[in-house]
């Protein structure tokens, strides 16, 4: 399943499917960008991160991919579990001690079983 | 590992009344974000403090003010609350000699009545 743009939409997928989420940020300045996950009622958790430097990061069943041309990141989680279900949202920052991340449109995974 | 610890996690405050969030930051991070999350939105960042200085400012109402203190804790004070201002509340630490990750706490949800 795949979500698009800065919406907020819910992406609906089965257990053990592939899921992709989608954003655009905002600020060609941005160079650093990280993926939280958020359930209900908790702080956002890291997932992954990536420098403009790089085009594709991986960690353990989750993937972003940076495409700096278009401004636009994508998180691609393999297997997607039910424990995976959340708000998912992508952040973007200059990379400077203390200046802001700022958040995108988070998309709400559903997984079912 | 020690997380970011905020305080307290739930709190309820008439209209017009003052409250004020404590964050404590992870050991050794010099800097703390605070953030406002409305009810199905996306975190809103509201100010920042690296080495005890204001170092970004977002959407802080004017009635908001933060510091952040010799031990690198932060409090948010808020007064003459409105309606409005009911939202979680999340602060993040970061530190300017490691990797720029952001860490959330697990918030501060108010109420105002």
């Amino acid at each position: 399943g795949e979500s698009v743009g800065l919406h907020l939409p819910t992406l609906s997928v089965q257990e053990g499917d592939n899921s992709i989420i989608n954003c655009a940020y905002s600020n060609s300045a941005s160079d650093y960008f990280i993926w939280y996950k958020q359930e209900s009622g908790k702080g956002p958790q890291f997932i992954i991160d990536i420098r403009s430097n790089m085009d594709k990061r991986q960690g353990q069943r989750v993937t972003v991919l940076l495409n700096k041309t278009v401004k636009h990141l994508s998180l691609q989680i393999a297997a997607t579990q039910p424990g995976d279900s959340a708000v998912y949202f992508c952040a973007e920052n200059i990379n400077q001690a203390g200046t802001a991340l700022i958040f995108g449109k988070g998309t709400t995974l559903s997984v079912s079983s | 590992a020690a997380g970011v610890i905020q305080s307290p996690r739930h709190l309820i405050k008439e209209k017009r009344e003052t409250a004020t969030l404590k964050c404590y930051p992870i050991p050794r991070h010099d800097t703390v974000y605070w953030y406002q999350q409305g009810p199905g939105q996306d975190p809103q960042f509201l100010i920042s403090f690296y080495e005890k200085m204001q170092s970004d400012k977002g959407s802080i109402p004017d009635r908001f003010s933060a510091q952040q203190f010799s031990d690198y804790h932060s409090e948010l004070n808020m007064s003459s609350l409105e309606l409005g201002d009911s939202a979680l509340y999340f602060c993040a630490s970061s530190s300017s000699t490691g990797n720029y990750g952001y860490t959330f706490g697990s918030g501060t949800r108010l109420t105002v009545v």
